[in-house]
């Protein structure tokens, strides 16, 4: 299962809002709707952001938001702040019954 | 409050075995099921195999399959990870996470335990 292809990095100035892409294909994002965000800080163990495509968990800002079109699923962040500043990793189930991540997006607050 | 202890990491050669370990705490153990996740260094995140809240169910990535194997203990709330037949490439940090029954994401993560595969 080859991984989701996500941007290298991404940037933006406090209070901006990025958008970061994860595209995969028929047989993980565009097919189920269980495409999953998550925060990794250095050092730190990743955190879940974003849930089944556009869910957010409870305690997570809902300056974060999710949403999947056809193949590419797409986390956004509004109202950028410096705590912000971390790698994104998106997630999908796929049809082979396991899992696929993207390669990770190193977000940098300017 | 939720807790996942990971233990077990350690410097191994090629084609040697390692087991890992996943404390649970804070949770119903059971009402969940249990994953492997690892992170080579400098990388991202890759999933590496699946059990069921009652382990009759298991999955694996191909790249560790025949060689990993997942299981748990429900009476102590542990999780666990037998490696052999391990190859350079297995080195990573190696997190234990939960995902509830019938759901398709990772609620928790522990912190994660390194394991260098090296000669």
């Amino acid at each position: 299962q080859s991984a989701l292809t996500q941007p290298a990095s991404v940037s933006g100035s406090p209070g901006q809002s990025i958008t970061i892409s994860c595209t995969g294909t028929s047989s993980d994002v565009g097919g189920y709707n269980y495409v999953s965000w998550y925060q990794q800080h250095p050092g730190k163990a990743p955190k879940l952001m974003i849930y089944d495509v556009s869910n957010r968990p409870s305690g997570v800002s809902n300056r974060f938001s999710g949403s999947k079109s056809g193949n590419t699923a797409s986390l956004t962040i509004s109202g950028l702040q410096a705590e912000d500043e971390a790698d994104y990793y998106c997630s999908s189930y796929t049809s082979s019954r396991d899992w696929v991540f993207g390669g990770g997006t190193k977000l940098t607050v300017l | 409050e939720v807790q996942l202890v990971e233990s077990g990491g350690v410097v191994v050669q090629p084609g040697g075995s390692l087991r890992l370990s996943c404390a649970a705490s804070g949770f119903t153990f059971d009402d969940y099921t249990m994953h492997w996740v690892r992170q080579a260094p400098g990388k991202g995140l890759e999933w590496v195999s699946l059990i069921s809240w009652d382990g009759g169910s298991t999955y694996y990535a191909d790249s560790v399959k025949g060689r990993f194997t997942i299981s748990r203990d429900n009476s102590k709330n542990s999780l666990y990870l037998q490696m052999n037949s391990l190859r350079t490439e297995d080195t990573a940090l190696y997190y234990c996470a939960t995902s509830s029954r019938g759901r398709y994401y990772f609620d928790y993560w522990g912190q994660g335990t390194l394991v260098t595969v090296s000669s």
